[in-house]
């Protein structure tokens, strides 16, 4: 079974500062992507950055960063420079590739507040 | 540029009275998946095409029903929707291929009288 914790319920990081938003992950398949995702008030999930299990190096997407620890199982995503329309709630996902169902296995998100 | 398009934005229906919500995309992805999201929870599976091969997650209640008539449009069908329905339902689309990134729709929030 796969498992996904999201430890922060919600978190408040100051314009243009840096923010870690923690994950952490479990399966027992050795192939599997872990995505980030972001949804605003509005509803929609937008993709954020995605991180092959077998990718070597962190996944990096514009001011978006994966600090991908394998060992330890997390996949902490890096906001770097937050700005006013950063503000949403923050999924982790996982998907394995052995058998069974397509789907996305999310964590209970966390929610960022950038403060001006 | 290519999307994942969901129709109406907001859906309000009567207790019993069907109805259905559309999505539509022009990534020509092949697997196209329905999700049920319900205040600060996060999304749930409900169902999901491969092409034409429709698959069913196990606790999806029997009211709902999907139809995929084309690579471009799926349609979720919910028969005789109850008050626990109210919900947001995103429509997403991927590759083929277990590890596929998902794409998603802007959603529709169904409220139910």
């Amino acid at each position: 079974a796969q498992k996904i914790t999201q430890t922060q319920p919600g978190m408040f990081v100051q314009e243009k500062e840096a923010v870690t938003l923690d994950c952490t992950y479990d399966t027992s398949d050795p192939s599997y992507g872990l995505f980030w995702y972001k949804q605003p008030s509005s509803g929609e999930m937008i993709f954020l950055i995605y991180q092959g299990s077998y990718d070597q190096q962190n996944a990096t997407e514009g001011r978006y960063s994966l600090n991908f620890q394998k060992a330890r199982k997390s996949a902490n995503l890096v906001i770097s420079a937050s700005q006013l329309g950063d503000s949403a709630m923050y999924f982790c996902a996982m998907r394995s590739s052995g058998a069974g169902s397509y789907q996305l296995t999310f964590g209970k998100g966390t929610k960022l507040s950038v403060i001006p | 540029d290519a999307m994942v398009i969901q129709n109406p934005r907001y859906q309000v229906t009567q207790f019993g009275k069907p109805v259905t919500l559309s999505c539509s995309q022009t990534l020509n992805h092949n697997v196209m998946y329905w999700y049920q999201q319900k205040s600060s929870q996060a999304p749930k599976l409900l169902f999901h095409y491969y092409d034409k091969d429709f698959n069913n997650e196990a606790d999806t209640p029997d009211n709902f029903q999907s139809r995929r008539p084309n690579t471009s449009f799926c349609f979720l069908d919910i028969r005789s929707p109850g008050l626990g329905d109210a919900a947001m339902y995103l429509c997403a689309t991927s590759p083929g291929g277990r590890l596929g990134t998902q794409y998603f729709g802007p959603g529709t929030r169904l409220t139910v009288l």
